[in-house]
């Protein structure tokens, strides 16, 4: 199947702090991705559509202010976390492909 | 609402048995049902992928069925093995884009 990476695989970071998530497809292009946070034991809820090009689609009750997405290039979606904090630690996943989803390894972020 | 069922609890059998995993839906209409699996700390890994007009879809050791009547799929791992030990996830997706909607996942333990 194809490859998506993410970058970093792990981030400890300051409340107050920005951090940022790069993912990459790297054997196909694409035109949409999907950024999703896991909780423990819990299932992927999806955050946002990142499309290149374009602005994100954020779904109901994520803020576009503290997660900033940038679809820059067909395969580079990255998404910065602004303003950390430790309610925002969670493990971050993105995807991307067409009808099946090819997901990139996740970002364990932890905001102390 | 959209809802989309796993049973929550993990399922627990012995190597060689068959493992059956259950997806049930409902106020939605799917064009396609896809399963993933996901180990701890890891991104989810596509494995099958039905649509709504087939009845069922085999891949190696694995089966699965889509009754949109019922609307519930069953997923099933023949001959289980320990490496089977995971999390699996049932996703369902429409002709509109790529977004995947996730169930909660059901945790797999497969014992020798």
């Amino acid at each position: 199947g194809a490859v998506v990476s993410q970058h970093p695989s792990w981030v400890i970071c300051k409340s107050g702090t920005s951090v940022k998530i790069e993912c990459r497809s790297l054997d196909f292009q694409a035109t949409t991705m999907f950024w999703y946070r896991q909780f423990p034991k819990q299932s992927l809820m999806l955050m946002a559509t990142s499309n290149e090009g374009s602005k994100a689609t954020y779904e109901q009750g994520v803020e576009k202010d503290k997660f900033l997405i940038n679809h820059a290039s067909l395969t580079l979606s990255t998404l910065t976390v602004t303003s950390a904090h430790p309610e925002d630690s969670s493990f971050y996943i993105c995807s991307g492909g067409q009808n099946e989803q090819y997901f990139g390894p996740g970002t364990r972020l932890t905001v102390t | 609402s959209q809802k989309i069922e796993q049973n929550s609890e993990a399922l627990n059998i012995q190597e060689g048995k068959t493992a059956t995993l259950t997806c049930n839906y409902t106020n939605y209409s799917p064009a396609y049902l896809q399963w993933y699996r996901q180990d701890p700390g890891r991104g989810p890994v596509f494995l099958l992928l039905i649509r709504e007009n087939e009845k069922e879809k085999r891949k190696e050791r694995l089966k699965v069925t889509f009754d949109t009547t019922l609307k519930q799929s069953l997923f099933h791992i023949t001959a289980s093995q320990p490496a089977d030990s995971a999390t699996y996830l049932c996703a369902l997706g429409t002709n509109a884009g790529n977004m995947l909607t996730f169930g909660g996942g059901t945790r797999l333990m497969v014992k020798p």
